[in-house]
């Protein structure tokens, strides 16, 4: 079963207007965590915000906010007034513990964002 | 200070040949992960490196190897190269479970 899903393949934003990507995640884990990345076309991934699932506030960092709502198993990201250099793909990732304390991290598909002026 | 760092950028290997791609963590970091991304595809988990050894294993053959350095350094190994390895190859360093930093990425075709 597919962990993190995102239903977005591609999103159109007029300049300085917001945008809201979606993303799903699916686990029976209690501690995880939930990441978003951007990835320009020169291919180096870019981090950009993390939740953890027992914070009860939504994260922010600057022009970006997470919008988490546990019950629901969603992780939508918010960019605030896009700007040309926002055009990407975004891709959210779920990060899950096993035993002894290691890590995996799942990526989603991606949403291919392009800001129009 | 340096993030992660990567070589080659680019690669171009004939099928049935071995590759050895190198990373270098971002300074501070001991945790090591290695991603395949295939195009128009998100990242897929190879493994994972703490401590000079393996930890944690994605859905890949025994052609992919790996191996940490004391600097915390890695390396990537892909054995009896396939057309379907043509991929970029990203590693991720990170430190006590936080978030993770990727390098620029290896560009690998196989023809």
């Amino acid at each position: 079963a597919q962990k993190i899903t995102q239903t977005q393949p591609g999103m159109f934003v007029q300049e300085k207007e917001a945008v809201t990507l979606d993303c799903t995640y699916d686990t029976s884990d209690q501690s995880y965590g939930l990441f978003w990345y951007k990835q320009p076309s020169s291919g180096e991934m870019i981090f950009l915000i993390y939740q953890g699932s027992y914070d009860e506030q939504n994260a922010t960092e600057g022009r970006y906010s997470l919008n988490f709502q546990k019950a629901r198993k969603s992780a939508n990201l918010v960019i605030s007034a896009s700007q040309l250099g926002d055009s990407a793909m975004y891709f959210c990732a779920m990060r899950e513990s096993y035993s002894g304390g290691y890590q995996k991290v799942t990526f989603g598909t991606g949403t291919k964002l392009q800001v129009i002026p | 200070d340096a993030g992660v760092t990567q070589s080659p950028t680019h690669l171009i290997k004939t099928r049935g040949q071995q590759v050895t791609l190198r990373c270098s963590p971002k300074s501070g970091h001991d945790t090591v992960s290695w991603y395949q991304q295939a195009l128009g595809q998100g990242p897929q988990f190879i493994f994972q490196y703490y401590e000079e050894e393996e930890r944690q294993r994605g859905n890949f053959p025994d052609r992919f190897s790996g191996h940490q350095f004391p600097n915390y350094s890695s390396e990537l190994n892909v054995n009896a190269l396939l057309l379907g390895d043509s991929a970029l190859y990203l590693c991720a360093s990170s430190f006590d479970r936080r978030e993770a930093f990727f390098g620029q990425g290896t560009r690998l075709t196989v023809v």
